[in-house]
């Protein structure tokens, strides 16, 4: 069975750091991309981040650029994702999602929420 | 940047009503790297259909996806009680950059 199970939210005061992880298993976890999207309460998906199956290529969205770093360890089956500077509207649940070569995001973790609060 | 409209922004139906609801993309997007997700509250969104119109496996034929360049369209044939659900388009690619449309809330007339 495919499982992706993320975990380290947690609430942190603005400006603080907090290091997300994504559990991958039941799947080749080396051969997959993997991206980060995130939703805040009651609002739609936004795409935030991706790395390519073998961490050679990244990319984030404008909205976290230079705040965010997206990384993976492939023996450990892990994906990550490290904010800094975080922002209250950085306040969401974060979710990893997989995607084979060029295609579609079919697996999604459950996400994490992540509050960014005074 | 892609941005992706949705619309309606919400759409009122009865059970057993056709649902037809539009994506469109500021410029032209591949029809290989459009996907359709669905969402209910409290999970994580469902793949329905990826390369604008291939149904994944499992998903019931009364979804279909339709369109090309920057017009795309998500279509529901008779819906079930089970549908009524938010509905998000994707566009992607090789690249690991993509974007989603703000989504489209069935609810239930």
């Amino acid at each position: 069975e495919v499982q992706l199970v993320e975990s380290g939210g947690g609430v942190v005061r603005p400006g603080g750091s907090l290091r997300l992880s994504c559990a991958a298993s039941g799947f080749n976890f080396d051969v997959y991309g993997m991206n980060w999207v995130r939703q805040a309460p009651g609002k739609g998906l936004e795409w935030i981040s991706g790395i390519t199956w073998n961490g050679v290529t990244t990319d984030y969205a404008d909205s976290v650029k230079g705040r965010f770093t997206v990384s993976r360890d492939n023996a450990k089956n892990s994906l990550y994702l490290h904010m800094n500077s975080l922002r209250a509207e950085d306040t969401a649940f974060y979710h990893c999602a997989s995607q084979y070569g060029a295609g579609s995001y079919d697996y999604w973790g459950q996400g994490t929420l992540v509050t960014v609060s005074s | 940047e892609i941005v992706l409209t949705q619309s309606p922004g919400t759409l009122s139906l009865s059970p057993g009503a056709r649902a037809t609801l539009s994506c469109r993309a500021s410029q032209s997007v591949s029809s290989t790297y459009l996907a359709w997700y669905q969402q209910k509250p409290g999970q994580a969104p469902r793949l329905l259909i990826y390369g604008a119109f291939n149904r994944v496996t499992g998903i019931p034929d009364r979804f279909s996806g339709s369109g090309s360049g920057t017009d795309f369209t998500l279509t529901i044939s008779r819906l079930e009680p089970e549908d009524f659900a938010v509905y998000y388009c994707q566009q992607y690619g090789s690249s690991p950059r993509s974007s989603f449309g703000q989504g489209t809330k069935l609810e239930i007339k």
